[in-house]
């Protein structure tokens, strides 16, 4: 069946730092991709998201590329705020499907 | 807009217990979910529906029912809660229409503790 694998956590980085969270899925046909955001106390929210091949989603300084031949959507941001702490959770739903499929999440700590 | 509203955000129960978790939803949104978060886990999919009368089980469905009488509403029910049913329970929803690139909209969170 279609799944989502991401680096493990807890990812610590300094303020300014650069940051890449891993993601590869597993998946028939053409999914959507998508990165969601938890900050602590609250649900998740959607950050960025790409629908088909070489889309690039963007959103507050976050980017990622929806990489079919790599079958990857890696996160990325230049440059890392306290602020961006909170857990990271990639995510696919398929063509046809009604179900999003969740990676296990990843926890960043971004330190002054 | 209220989003998508849970209730209550925090319970604790004794083994045995019943009771539901309340989700409501003012977007109009035709599919409805219920997700348990686990520490390593990530968020593993309880129920869903497609619409009001229509329910479909996920992924780690047992233990718990569902009903969808309305397009706003859909309460998660545990008959006989156990310890393994400690988690934080998430409702989230999405347009139907073009579903497989549509969001999920969450709420804020459950968080349920048997003992």
């Amino acid at each position: 069946g279609d799944s989502v694998t991401q680096m493990e956590g807890p990812v610590t980085l300094s303020e300014e730092a650069f940051l890449t969270i891993n993601c590869t899925y597993t998946a028939t046909g053409y999914p959507s991709l998508f990165w969601y955001v938890q900050y602590p106390g609250e649900g998740l929210q959607l950050l960025l998201k790409a629908t088909k091949a070489d889309d690039k989603g963007s959103n507050k300084g976050f980017e990622a590329t929806y990489r079919k031949e790599t079958t990857s959507f890696h996160l990325e941001k230049g440059s890392v705020q306290v602020s961006d702490s909170a857990v990271y959770f990639c995510a696919l739903i398929n063509t046809g499907g009604f179900k999003t499929i969740f990676g296990a999440g990843t926890r960043l700590f971004v330190k002054a | 807009n209220a989003g998508v509203t849970q209730t209550p955000k925090f319970q604790v129960l004794k083994t045995g217990q019943s009771m539901t978790l309340q989700c409501a939803q003012d977007m109009n949104h035709e599919y409805m979910s219920w997700y348990r978060q686990d520490p390593g886990m990530g968020l593993r999919l309880i129920h869903y529906s497609v619409g009001a009368g229509i329910t479909d089980q996920g992924e780690v469905p047992n233990g718990y029912n569902v009903s969808r009488s309305t397009t706003e509403d859909f309460p998660l029910r545990l008959l006989s809660a156990a310890p393994s049913q400690t988690s934080v329970y998430f409702c989230a929803s999405r347009k139907r229409e073009s579903s497989y690139n549509s969001p999920l909209h969450f709420g804020n969170g459950t968080r349920l503790t048997v003992t």
